[in-house]
């Protein structure tokens, strides 16, 4: 059982917005900030937001993140086929001391 | 260029202790600020943060498996070694090291490739 809380799964078509959901408490999201990794099948994970809206050098702006009390979420827009992946909350716990991640959802791009 | 790399064992027998060896390049883990963390993923399963060592030898510990793990560093070798003691079919997992760099509040930045270790007699 995770500590972040996210949908299992979720899906959408070419050139639509998604947006994955991650839910939290105030010993976690409320109170520290929100990393996002993407996981493409097979692969390591890499970053793809951090500190809750900032995207590393290569990632498109077609992904963004925000945050608001202790939910965060990501958004994709323009969806591509690419996009099919694993997608992963993770923020620090003040209470555990320790970086938690959600359980993952899955991205089918039909 | 930042690059990590485990390695271990692929096969380890229930009750026995896991050595897990991560070998990075492109960073020295003695700058302020710069830490190494363990992470592992059981197969079809989600991501599991597991311990993290910063550059001034501090240590954190998921609370959940704390009392089976160990993590040091030996700068010199530019390496960090993971333990996990009597292993169970459950820590059967793809095993991730990755780096964190200054404010990215312990976070995983550039993750290593992973090793796959089974656990089963």
């Amino acid at each position: 059982q995770s500590v972040l809380t996210q949908p299992p799964s979720a899906s959408g078509t070419p050139g639509q917005r998604v947006s994955i959901s991650c839910s939290g408490s105030n010993s976690n999201i409320g109170s520290n900030l929100v990393y996002w990794y993407q996981q493409l099948p097979g692969m390591a994970p890499q970053l793809l937001i951090y500190k809750n809206t900032q995207r590393p050098s290569g990632v498109p702006d077609r992904f963004s993140g925000s945050k608001s009390g202790t939910s965060a979420s990501l958004a994709i827009s323009g969806l591509r086929s690419e996009d099919e992946a694993d997608y992963y909350c993770a923020t620090w716990d003040d209470g555990l001391r320790s970086v938690v991640f959600g359980g993952g959802t899955k991205l089918t791009v039909l | 260029q930042i690059t990590l790399k485990e390695s271990g064992p692929t096969l380890v027998k229930p009750t026995q202790t896991l050595t897990l060896t991560c070998t990075f390049s492109g960073f020295a883990l003695s700058t302020h600020g710069v830490a190494v963390a363990w992470i592992r993923q059981p197969p079809g399963k989600a991501l599991e943060w597991l311990a993290l060592i910063y550059w001034d030898d501090d240590k954190r510990y998921s609370p959940s498996l704390k009392s089976r793990l160990s993590i040091t560093k030996d700068t010199a070798k530019d390496q960090v070694v993971l333990t996990v003691t009597n292993v169970d079919p459950a820590d059967t997992a793809t095993y991730y090291c990755a780096h964190s760099a200054p404010g990215y509040n312990n976070h995983a930045v550039y993750w290593g490739q992973g090793t796959l270790v089974t656990v089963s007699s």
